[in-house]
């Protein structure tokens, strides 16, 4: 049972314009969110988080929106950058900290320039 | 500093032998957790090891075992291999003050 959920497995965008990436959660215990990036034959590296207590973090180009009685968040990465291409994943978990993260399925971003 | 270490980073298997699997977390790391990602399932937590003791455990069956050595090198074994393990196995270290998670390059492992 997938309880993070990222329904789009691809997204492509123009370099410049706005990448906006979603996830769905079905678990209302979870209070942390994070989202990782993935290239090719790498670990994923962590990008951004917010805590249930937070509906936006932003830094630099990437900015994280938190709907929670949606359970919802969405990445959003102004502008686009060629080398944003990458594989995103959408984790939560019940407390910061915790190292047993749920994860979605990922979404492919290319940017294309 | 440097960063987590996995080996080995291929290997080929076949249905019934097992597999062990190697991590050095970033030094001064004691978390240490694994993760199995494939296609279509992103990344599945399998467990997680503090100080030499397994904190938490995923869902998958036994044959899946790890242990953490106490300089928190940590290994995972696969016995009785499937089909179904082909995979990119992940672990990640955790930077405690921060909540964020460290992960290695992985070990790809394709059973045959």
């Amino acid at each position: 049972d997938q309880q993070v959920k990222q329904n789009s497995p691809s997204l492509s965008v123009q370099e410049g314009r706005i990448s906006i990436l979603n996830c769905d959660y079905t678990n209302s215990m979870f209070d942390y969110f994070l989202w990782y990036k993935k290239y090719p034959a790498e670990g994923p590296t962590f990008l951004i988080s917010i805590s249930s207590i937070k509906d936006k973090n932003e830094d630099g180009r990437f900015t994280v929106f938190l709907n929670k009685s949606a359970k919802h968040l969405s990445l959003h990465i102004v502008p686009s950058q060629p080398g944003d291409s990458a594989v995103y994943f959408c984790a939560a978990s019940e407390e910061v900290g915790a190292n047993n993260l749920f994860f979605g399925t990922g979404t492919r971003l290319t940017v294309i320039p | 500093k440097a960063g987590v270490t996995q080996t080995p980073r291929y290997l080929i298997k076949t249905r019934g032998q097992q597999v062990t699997l190697s991590c050095s977390p970033i030094s001064g790391h004691r978390s240490v957790s694994w993760y199995q990602q494939t296609p279509g399932q992103g990344l599945q937590f399998l467990f997680e090891y503090f100080s030499e003791t397994q904190r938490n455990k995923g869902n998958f069956p036994g044959r899946f075992s790890g242990r953490q050595f106490s300089n928190s090198r940590s290994e995972m074994n696969v016995s009785t291999l499937e089909l179904g393990d082909s995979a990119l196995y992940l672990c990640a270290s955790l930077q405690s003050n921060t909540g964020e998670l460290f992960f290695g390059e992985g070990s790809r492992l394709t059973v045959l």
